[in-house]
């Protein structure tokens, strides 16, 4: 089955502890992107990548990391959390990039406290 | 700077009766316009996208938009809405350069008996 998976699903972590969340899709899209949804402000892109070892800043890369050593997995590092890092993340992928049909995966809540 | 609006942040709506969700686009954006549905608990899916052509659009469960390139607007309808309705929808559009993708707030829909 085609599909984006992400882990954990659900985390609770407190200020300052580095955590990584996972994504990885079976479809070998080129395109991978991560987004975080809070209330009212819909999804906002935090990092893209067009291919392996190609990233890019999306609108709010401050305080995230990503690396995309293989096509893939992409995951999401947050090296210091932060209590407004608390959020819902989505990790998406495309075959062609942003014009192209996205691909979501369930979705990881994360609360920092 | 790309930016996405959609006017209405909630849209109640009895059962049977026709919806509008209304979104408006910067015009330094590209025209490749989505329209994405989320439901309870769930990732986002394709609901349909505008890439060229007819600038009626035809989706998924009975879902349609119309892209007006002088208002700058890609508003989605359906003309008899159900309770498996109820969801949240997100309009999205890539940048005209580049490979961001930048979503509006998105639209809650509660479909009512």
């Amino acid at each position: 089955e085609a599909q984006v998976t992400q882990n954990p699903r659900y985390l609770i972590t407190v200020t300052g502890k580095k955590l990584t969340v996972t994504c990885s899709q079976n479809m070998n899209h080129e395109y991978m992107s991560w987004y975080r949804q809070d209330p009212g402000l819909g999804l906002r892109q935090i990092y893209y990548s067009m291919n392996v070892e190609v990233t890019d800043k999306g609108d709010v890369p401050e305080g995230y990391k990503v690396s995309r050593k293989e096509k893939r997995n992409f995951p999401l590092i947050l090296e210091s959390p932060s209590p407004n890092q608390t959020s819902l993340y989505f990790c998406a992928s495309s075959w062609a990039g942003s014009t192209d049909t996205q691909y979501f995966g369930p979705g990881t809540r994360l609360t920092v406290l | 700077a790309q930016s996405v609006t959609q006017l209405d942040s909630q849209v109640p709506v009895f059962e049977e009766a026709p919806v509008e969700l209304r979104c408006n686009y910067s015009s330094s954006v590209s025209v490749y316009l989505f329209w994405y549905v989320q439901y309870p608990n769930q990732g986002l899916q394709l609901l349909l996208k505008y890439l060229s052509g007819s600038t009626l659009v035809k989706g998924i469960n009975g879902f349609e938009a119309e892209f007006n390139k002088s208002q700058t607007s890609f508003h989605l309808r359906k003309p008899s809405v159900h309770i498996s309705d109820t969801a949240e929808y997100f309009c999205a559009v890539p940048e005209a350069a580049g490979n961001k993708l930048t979503f509006g707030g998105g639209t809650r829909v509660l479909v009512k008996p």
